[in-house]
């Protein structure tokens, strides 16, 4: 699977919007890009995939570049329970079924 | 809505000591189901999925195994612990296998240390 870069951390001012981004300049064709979050001591949350095209839902919107080499996670309206690590993965879903999270963006929203 | 639940959130074991961790869950049939360990500021490693009842793959050889007894159950566990089975335990689940893009949606893990 690609190889992910993320930005270690970022800040971002209560209500205003969050945007995330994710460089996968290796992706191949059949992987879809994946932004899950984690806070401490929890389990990662899904947020939004997509293949080619953006997409969006209650949580965030999704914006892949054409190329699909680099994709941007935005939260619309940042509140501080936004707060958390953010990880971009690129999946195909193989047979091994590791998921590399890598390193991820530590988001810090602030009042 | 569909939800997983994990149990227990933290667990300390003696090395030797059995293992018993049980995920279930709700608002969905058929699911596909997932053990994830992850270390510390490290991804996540695959142990073992299962597509259906009874139905269990193993990814890595070692000191666990897991067995669905029902549909929507799914239990990790171990006849004796290794230190190096300390970790964060994660279940999950997904509608449709991860080759169609389906995501993987977690539960709250559990913390596992072996003293």
């Amino acid at each position: 699977d690609a190889k992910t870069t993320q930005p270690p951390s970022m800040d971002c001012a209560e209500g205003r919007a969050a945007n995330l981004p994710c460089n996968h300049s290796t992706i191949s064709g059949n992987e879809y890009v994946y932004w899950y979050r984690q806070i401490h001591s929890q389990g990662p949350q899904y947020i939004i995939h997509g293949l080619k095209n953006n997409e969006t839902n209650e949580m965030a919107s999704l914006i892949i570049t054409e190329d699909r080499k680099s994709s941007t996670l935005i939260l619309p309206h940042a509140t501080l329970r936004d707060t958390a690590v953010y990880y971009c993965i690129a999946d195909s879903g193989g047979s091994q079924g590791n998921l590399i999270f890598g390193k991820g963006t530590k988001l810090s929203v602030k009042p | 809505s569909q939800t997983i639940h994990q149990w227990p959130a933290t667990l300390v074991q003696p090395v030797g000591s059995p293992l018993s961790l049980e995920c279930t869950v709700e608002g969905t049939s058929n699911p596909n189901l997932y053990w994830y360990r992850q270390a510390a500021g490290r991804g996540l490693q695959l142990l073992f999925y299962s597509v259906g009842i009874g139905q269990i793959s193993s990814e890595v050889p070692q000191n666990l195994s897991a067995s669905r007894p029902q549909d929507r159950q799914f239990i990790l566990s171990s006849k004796k612990l290794l230190l190096s089975d300390s970790g964060f335990y994660l279940c999950a689940w997904s509608p449709l296998v991860r080759l169609l893009g389906s995501p993987l949606h977690f539960g709250n893990g559990t913390r596992l240390t072996v003293t």
